[in-house]
């Protein structure tokens, strides 16, 4: 099973919005709304922040959305704030009854 | 409050074998599927390895990189999950994790550091 496609990087200045996709197949991102995001900052376990494609976690910030279409699932944050810097992965079930992370995208703000 | 606590990592030579825990509380275990992942220095998150809870099967699956070398188990008894980790590669040098998904929030380990060198 290979590793989901996500940019190595992106970035955006406070306040505005960015979009981090997570490219699988119809094996994984396009056969169930079982996508998963992760923020992970330095030197802290990771923490989920969308699951089941859109979903978010009690206490995630509504800053936070994500979505589906086909074979990509997109994270997007607005309102970028100076505390979202971190790493963000996606995952996602598979036919094989496994889950497949995507490879971390950095997210930097200027 | 959920807590996962993880133990056993350490150094190990390569071919070694090694046994993780995860000691869990606050939830009801018994009714969670329980999954293993690791990061590896400086690089991003993999998935290792599930085990359903008893009611859904309690089969276990894994990735491949680690299919016929690691085994998960799950004691419900003691809310222990364990990962029987043999015949180890370099490539396995990693912080493990265990994590758990349910009622709509996942809650992570501390991790722990498993070094696989001679």
């Amino acid at each position: 099973q290979s590793a989901l496609t996500q940019p190595a990087s992106v970035s955006g200045s406070p306040g505005q919005s960015i979009t981090i996709s997570c490219t699988g197949s119809s094996s994984d991102v396009g056969a169930y709304n079982y996508v998963s995001w992760y923020q992970q900052h330095p030197g802290k376990a990771p923490k989920l922040m969308i699951f089941d494609v859109s979903n978010r976690p009690s206490g995630v910030s509504n800053r936070f959305s994500g979505s589906k279409s086909g074979n990509t699932a997109s994270l997007t944050i607005s309102g970028l704030q100076a505390e979202d810097e971190a790493d963000y992965y996606c995952s996602s079930y598979t036919t094989s009854s496994t889950w497949v992370f995507g490879g971390g995208t950095k997210l930097t703000v200027l | 409050e959920v807590q996962l606590v993880e133990s056993g990592g350490g150094l190990v030579q390569p071919g070694g074998s090694l046994r993780l825990s995860c000691a869990a509380s606050g939830f009801t275990f018994s009714n969670v599927w329980m999954t293993w992942v690791r990061q590896a220095p400086g690089k991003g998150l993999e998935w290792v390895g599930h085990v359903k809870s008893k009611s859904e099967g309690g089969t276990a699956n894994y990735a491949a990189p680690v299919k016929g070398r690691f085994t998960i188990s799950r004691d419900d008894s003691k809310n222990t999950l364990n990962l029987q980790m043999n015949s180890l590669k370099t490539e396995d040098t990693a912080i493990y994790y265990c994590m758990a998904e349910f009622g709509g929030s996942g809650y992570w380990g501390q991790g722990t550091l498993v070094t696989v060198s001679s």
